[in-house]
């Protein structure tokens, strides 16, 4: 079955830092790749999307590449604030116009230190 | 625009006890439902999702149970909790098509005890 895999840290980074976070996936045919945070206590939000090859997502600052070459959709961030500390799971459908749920990675825990 | 509400925010129960969490959208017709759970620092379970009323799919066999009486209104039960069932759980949905991305609720916290 489809699978996600991602870093679970605690990733801790000092402010206006560079973020990468990891995400590999396997998945047959042409899933839609996502990215979601999640602020403590809170539920989760969508915050970016690419649905073909080589799309490039972006919100807020945050971008992330769907390379299919590599199976990867690795989020990134130029200099990140204190405000950015969250979890992020990496997500992909691949409902083939089912309605199938996302499939998450375990998610990573992000700290920055000011 | 579309809002997904769910209560309540927090519940503590006792073993042994019903449940029943509710989640509703405005903004949106037909659209996807699903039941999410979060255990304590790890990823997320997909427990039920339903496409139209009355449509349950269940992905992990337990004590807990789906109904979707309206369009629009999805609730999680349970007639008897367990131990396990605690845990952050988070309704969510999304337009009724393949791909599209999932928009969350708040989540309830439930705690079991």
């Amino acid at each position: 079955g489809d699978s996600v895999t991602q870093m679970e840290g605690p990733v801790t980074l000092s402010e206006e830092a560079f973020l990468t976070i990891n995400c590999t996936y396997t998945a047959t045919g042409y899933p839609s790749l996502f990215w979601y945070v999640q602020y403590p206590g809170e539920g989760l939000q969508l915050l970016l999307k690419a649905t073909k090859a080589d799309d490039k997502g972006s919100n807020k600052g945050f971008e992330a590449t769907y390379r299919k070459e590599t199976t990867s959709f690795h989020l990134e961030k130029g200099s990140v604030q204190v405000s950015d500390s969250a979890v992020y799971f990496c997500a992909l459908t691949n409902s083939g116009g089912g309605a199938d749920g996302l499939t998450f990675g375990k998610g990573t825990h992000l700290i920055i230190q000011p | 625009s579309q809002t997904i509400h769910q209560w309540p925010a927090t519940l503590v129960q006792p073993v042994g006890s019903p449940l029943s969490l509710e989640c509703t959208v405005e903004g949106t017709s037909n659209p996807n439902l699903y039941w999410y759970r979060q255990a304590a620092g790890r990823g997320l379970q997909l427990l039920f999702y339903s496409v139209g009323i009355g449509q349950i799919s269940s992905e992990v066999p337990q004590n807990l149970s789906a109904s979707r009486p309206q369009d629009r209104q999805f609730i999680l039960s349970s007639k008897k909790l367990l131990l396990s069932d605690s845990g952050f759980y988070l309704c969510a949905w999304s337009l009724g098509i393949s791909n599209q991305p999932q928009h969350f609720g708040d989540g309830t916290r439930l705690s079991i005890l």
